[in-house]
């Protein structure tokens, strides 16, 4: 399997532009979490869903954020408009929750700058 | 994936000593915990977890140690190698939730 896989993997845009970026889980996997991971803030949840239903968007931050997963295989999260605060590292990462087991397989990262 | 940044606790070892990581969580109610490590420029990548119904747990030259009395945390690593220089984050996960939260992380630098 290829892990999970995120792109792009670097992006950079100006302030209040529109900013997607896209996460296919391993397969079969029912769970499936963003994060995002600054120097201030450490890792943080910002949602996470099951079987493609949204459980839980505490974690995000504001209206601007949005994420969605029209599939088992593939997550969007949405930034518009962006803004230079919200230049960080964003991970996705999914699951498999049988027997319980809760260990998370993370993506290599998309970095965004947002100037 | 990149490094966490520039104010992270940092343990330096020798090669070949031993590894000591610790981690205070917070929630008295978490029932599974994880250790994660992180490289530079990749994702965090798991290490090993362990249940609150338990104390210990050994892997693969990585022991983890629960106090529940505490709510303290710890990951030994034997014989630190170089490949072992990266940061590592314990993540705790309350009982019923399905969300982890991960703590602050530990840079650990290992020396030649």
């Amino acid at each position: 399997d290829a892990g999970v896989i995120q792109s792009p993997r670097h992006e950079v845009t100006e302030m209040g532009q529109e900013v997607t970026l896209r996460c296919k889980p391993i397969s079969g996997h029912d769970y499936l979490f963003w994060y995002r991971q600054t120097m201030m803030r450490g890792l943080e949840l910002l949602i996470y869903f099951n079987n493609n239903v949204p459980i839980d968007d505490s974690g995000m931050p504001e209206d601007r954020f949005s994420a969605k997963m029209p599939n088992a295989s593939f997550s969007t999260l949405k930034i518009q408009p962006s803004e230079p605060r919200d230049s960080a590292v964003y991970f996705c990462a999914s699951s498999l929750r049988t027997g319980g087991k809760y260990e998370q397989y993370f993506g290599p990262g998309t970095r965004l700058t947002v100037t | 994936g990149e490094s966490v940044g520039l104010h992270l606790p940092t343990l330096s070892v020798q090669e070949g000593d031993n590894s000591i990581i610790n981690c205070a969580y917070s929630n008295s109610a978490s029932d599974y915990f994880i250790w994660y490590k992180q490289e530079s420029g990749k994702g965090p990548q798991f290490i090993i977890d362990i249940r609150s119904n338990m104390d210990k747990r050994q892997g693969q030259r990585v022991t983890v140690l629960l106090n529940k009395t505490v709510k303290h945390l710890s990951l030994q690593i034997a014989a630190t190698q170089p490949g072992d220089s990266a940061v590592y984050f314990c993540a705790e996960k309350a009982l019923n939730g399905q969300n982890f939260v991960f703590g602050p992380g530990t840079r650990l630098s290992v020396l030649p």
